[in-house]
């Protein structure tokens, strides 16, 4: 089966605090996309991550970073310094690396900072 | 530009009406998509486009008709829809299948109500 999981249904914590985002994922394929995208209220699902199933070197981008394990099947995002503009449910998705276009995503994460 | 537009941003439409959404991205990209993203759940994917072709048809019922009539555009044909197809309908686009990026973009999607 393909699936991912996002155990935590919602976040809330305080601006400047660090969050951290769980995301564990099932497949059989051995190769395979996994993703992290943000959906802040406007609707809009925005593009933040892609990585290969392959290169499981961590990844920062400013005040965010990606943990991927392939050994616990786990792709964990982390905010550090989080802002009032973090606010938003962001989910986790995997792409089998077929020809199958198909994203499965997890159930989402909504993450409130407040001020 | 990594921008897909999707118009109207808000519908409200009869159970008998027809009516039409549309989606335009100008990045390359040959393959497109809809989703469908009910609250606090994650999107569905309903069609994909891939080279202008139906790929995928996720046994979507039939009162949701697609067209792909350019590699630029995607419309999705509405007729005699139900209340519960109320929902935010996401286009999407992205690189073909052995891309080196496959990253999806998403439009802002468009809020249809049925009443």
């Amino acid at each position: 089966a393909q699936k991912v999981t996002q155990a935590q249904t919602e976040i809330s914590v305080v601006e400047k605090e660090d969050v951290t985002l769980d995301c564990v994922y099932e497949t059989r394929d051995t190769t395979y996309y996994l993703f992290w995208y943000k959906q802040p209220p406007s609707g809009e699902l925005v593009f933040l991550i892609r990585r290969n199933s392959f290169d499981e070197q961590n990844e920062i981008s400013g005040r965010y970073s990606w943990n991927f394990q392939k050994s616990t099947s786990s792709f964990n995002f982390t905010i550090t310094a989080s802002q009032v503009v973090d606010s938003a449910v962001y989910f986790c998705a995997l792409n089998p690396m077929d020809s199958s276009y198909k994203l499965i995503f997890g159930s989402g994460t909504r993450l409130l900072v407040r001020p | 530009d990594t921008e897909v537009t999707q118009t109207p941003k808000h519908l409200v439409m009869g159970m008998t009406n027809k009516k039409s959404l549309k989606c335009e991205q100008h990045m390359g990209h040959r393959a497109m998509y809809w989703y469908k993203q009910k609250a606090k759940k994650p999107p569905e994917l309903m069609f994909v486009y891939s080279y202008e072709k139906l790929s995928i048809n996720e046994s979507v019922p039939s009162r949701f008709s697609p067209e792909c009539p350019n590699s630029s555009l995607l419309n999705l044909h509405l007729h005699a829809l139900q209340p519960e197809d109320s929902a935010l309908y996401l286009c999407a686009s992205s690189p073909p299948r052995g891309s080196p990026n496959t990253e999806a973009f998403f439009g802002q999607g468009t809020r249809l109500t049925v009443v």
